[in-house]
């Protein structure tokens, strides 16, 4: 199976701040894609930005974007002026571009403080 | 109305006891999954159906079957439900496109709590 690590189970940032989200995958496949999912309060699971490892230019969706780096199997969230209501479970996850199935990582808690 | 639904959005139940999880969707599609997330473990497959005909294991089936009714519906049951089935159940859906490009939408997922 994949294996998808995020080493930082709980993060903070403060309100307007700048914060990164880190996460490491191990696969010996060269096509795949990466995601960043959002899980606020109300347990819903929301997509954030997704990349196709094919592309070396770094996914970016308004404040958030990642930063991709395929050699090193890094994929990290940043998260520029950071709100209120980005506080929330972050999940990182990986697909093979053949594969059935997503693998998880164990999810890093983000606390935004005014 | 939400795209994926989920019912009972929370379940409270005893040890040794049958239970259903209920999975609609709206959005038309082929592929429907069933995932558990467990504190520090985040989410992990149980079982997944590409069609109506089709069911596959996940990494965690023991314990857990699953019926695919319609394109529509997907549900998940525990036959004898134990304490260490505790834990939020997420449905979810996706549809692949030519190029291999697959996003997956949720439901708002049910608290199931053995007691």
């Amino acid at each position: 199976a994949q294996t998808v690590t995020q080493s930082q189970p709980e993060m903070s940032v403060q309100e307007a701040e700048t914060v990164t989200l880190s996460c490491t995958y191990d696969t010996s496949e060269s096509d795949y894609y990466l995601f960043w999912y959002k899980q606020p309060p109300s347990r819903q699971m929301i997509l954030v930005i997704r990349q196709e490892a094919y592309k070396q230019q770094n996914a970016t969706e308004n404040r958030f974007s990642v930063n991709f780096q395929k050699a090193a199997k890094s994929f990290s969230l940043k998260i520029s002026d950071s709100q209120l209501g980005d506080a929330a479970m972050y999940f990182c996850a990986y697909r093979r571009h053949t594969g059935n199935q997503f693998y998880f990582g164990t999810g890093t808690s983000l606390t935004v403080i005014p | 109305d939400a795209d994926v639904t989920q019912t009972p959005r929370n379940r409270i139940t005893k040890t040794g006891k049958r239970i259903m999880l209920e999975c609609s969707q709206t959005k038309g599609h082929d592929r429907m999954y069933w995932y558990r997330q467990d504190p520090g473990l985040g989410l992990r497959l149980i079982y997944y159906s590409f069609d109506v005909k089709d069911i596959n294991k996940g990494e965690i089936s023991d314990g857990y079957s699953v019926s695919r009714q319609a394109q529509a519906k997907f549900s998940l049951s525990l036959e004898s439900a134990i304490p260490n089935q505790t834990a939020l159940y997420f449905c979810a859906t996706s549809d692949m496109d030519t190029g291999g490009n697959e996003k997956l939408f949720f439901g708002s997922g049910t608290q199931l709590s053995v007691l």
